[in-house]
């Protein structure tokens, strides 16, 4: 089936560095999203990009919707301890409203103080 | 306060039973998901529901059964035909509308005793 490759699998990083994660595919998304999970729950929402060429930030992350709309990447600034946990990429195909999200395999963060 | 609640949060299952997860939603959303999710890898669809009465199965549907009597509840049955259970699942929710973004519970860990 459609797979999103996500890289890098996981980073271990200190505590103030700058992180970069991206996601590519050999096809056409119309949409974006970027979650994160912590352990032992569901994913949590953090940008959604709909628009190819679209940069979007939230706080410390920004997002951007790659101009080909084969790929996207997160950056995360200055990181703290709390960005500690598996980030997700997802696209969204499909005519109308589908609804159909393929995902990344997650990149897994570890911060160090 | 409005959310996406699955339960129970730990379950566990001896061979051949067959068990049933919940997943409720009072978010008033038309759509409703359930993924499976292993380690190391990302999430797959098991199945998912654009309106009342009415599903679809997703990439991985084998083992498992569903039904959508309620727009705001959504359980998944793990059949025994499911010969490797053990994972955790996640439910998820949209409203209709282009390209709405998927809202998550946190989940349930079903494991094999």
């Amino acid at each position: 089936g459609q797979q999103l490759n996500q890289s890098p699998q996981s980073m271990f990083i200190q505590e103030g560095e700058d992180v970069s994660m991206n996601c590519t595919s050999s096809s056409i998304f119309n949409t974006w999203l970027w979650y994160k999970q912590d352990p032992g729950e569901g994913p949590v929402l953090l940008i959604a990009l709909y628009k190819a060429g679209e940069l979007t930030s939230n706080g410390r992350l920004t997002a951007q919707f790659g101009i080909t709309r084969k790929d996207s990447f997160l950056n995360i600034s200055a990181s703290i301890p709390s960005d500690v946990g598996i980030y997700f990429c997802a696209g969204l195909r499909g005519s109308g409203n589908t609804g159909k999200l393929i995902f990344g395999q997650g990149t897994t963060l570890q911060v160090k103080p | 306060d409005g959310g996406i609640t699955q339960s129970p949060k730990y379950l566990f299952r001896k061979e051949g039973q067959n068990v049933t997860l919940s997943c409720e939603q009072n978010l008033n959303h038309d759509a409703m998901y359930w993924y499976r999710q292993d380690p190391g890898q990302g999430l797959r669809l098991i199945y998912y529901s654009q309106i009342v009465n009415d599903f679809q199965k997703g990439d991985i549907a084998e083992g498992y059964s569903v039904s959508r009597e309620k727009k705001e509840s959504f359980p998944l049955t793990v059949t025994s035909a499911q010969k490797n259970p053990t994972a955790f699942y996640l439910c998820a929710s949209n409203p209709t509308g282009r390209d709405q973004p998927q809202h998550f519970g946190d989940g349930t860990r079903l494991s094999i005793l």
